[in-house]
């Protein structure tokens, strides 16, 4: 069974600084899909970034990039100059053949 | 990205009610998800709702606590049954397009 893991329960990151938020998977699956979602206090859950396993080039979105490592089975995410609003709940996610997996979150403060 | 309308978005319930989500999404999608993500935890897939048959339950639930209507390719139904206090949580609707997974504002229910 696919799993994914988020070690990191909370981050803290000074306004205007980088922050990079860990996620590894398990997957015997060759063709996937990884996400980030964050979720702000208002819970609604938000698609930051999307990454096809079958791409080699990391994907990114203005200051949202991963680090996707296939072989490694990683998939972290790098905000640059971080904002009071980035803080949130962010969640990993892995969708393979049928349904999407998260994990546990990691909890991200800004320091202002 | 489709836009996805959760109602209510929250609401208080006494103990031993029933109460009906519902879902409702600008364009036509054939996969239909839903999660609970009880306090402080991740996300938590109920059940996938499958367009002209039964939905798909996972382990832990149950179609007499969770019963699912899924009428057309636009709409969804969930309702928490015989509600006790163990299913205050935020209950939010998803609809897989284009291999991304996309949510609804989320319905955040309190049983008292």
């Amino acid at each position: 069974a696919q799993t994914v893991t988020q070690s990191q329960p909370e981050m803290s990151v000074q306004e205007a600084e980088t922050v990079t938020l860990s996620c590894t998977y398990d997957t015997s699956e060759s063709d996937y899909y990884l996400f980030w979602y964050k979720q702000p206090p208002s819970r609604q859950m938000i698609l930051v970034i999307r990454q096809e396993a079958y791409k080699q080039q990391n994907a990114t979105e203005n200051r949202f990039s991963v680090n996707f490592q296939k072989a490694a089975k990683s998939f972290s995410l790098k905000i640059s100059d971080s904002q009071l609003g980035d803080a949130a709940m962010y969640f990993c996610a892995y969708r393979g053949d049928d349904k999407i997996i998260f994990g546990k979150g990691t909890r991200l403060h800004i320091l202002p | 990205s489709a836009v996805i309308s959760q109602k209510p978005s929250r609401d208080i319930c006494q103990r031993g009610t029933s109460l009906t989500i519902q879902c409702q999404v600008d364009s036509q999608v054939t996969m239909m998800f839903w999660y609970r993500q009880q306090p402080g935890q991740s996300l938590t897939l109920i059940a996938t709702a499958n367009q002209g048959s039964e939905a798909t339950y996972e382990s832990g639930f149950v179609i007499d606590k969770f019963p699912i209507s899924r009428p057309n390719l636009t709409f969804s139904t969930l309702t928490v049954s015989n509600m006790s206090p163990e299913d205050s949580s935020i209950y939010l609707c998803s609809v897989g397009q284009l291999n991304t997974i996309y949510f609804g504002e989320g319905s955040w229910l309190t049983v008292v």
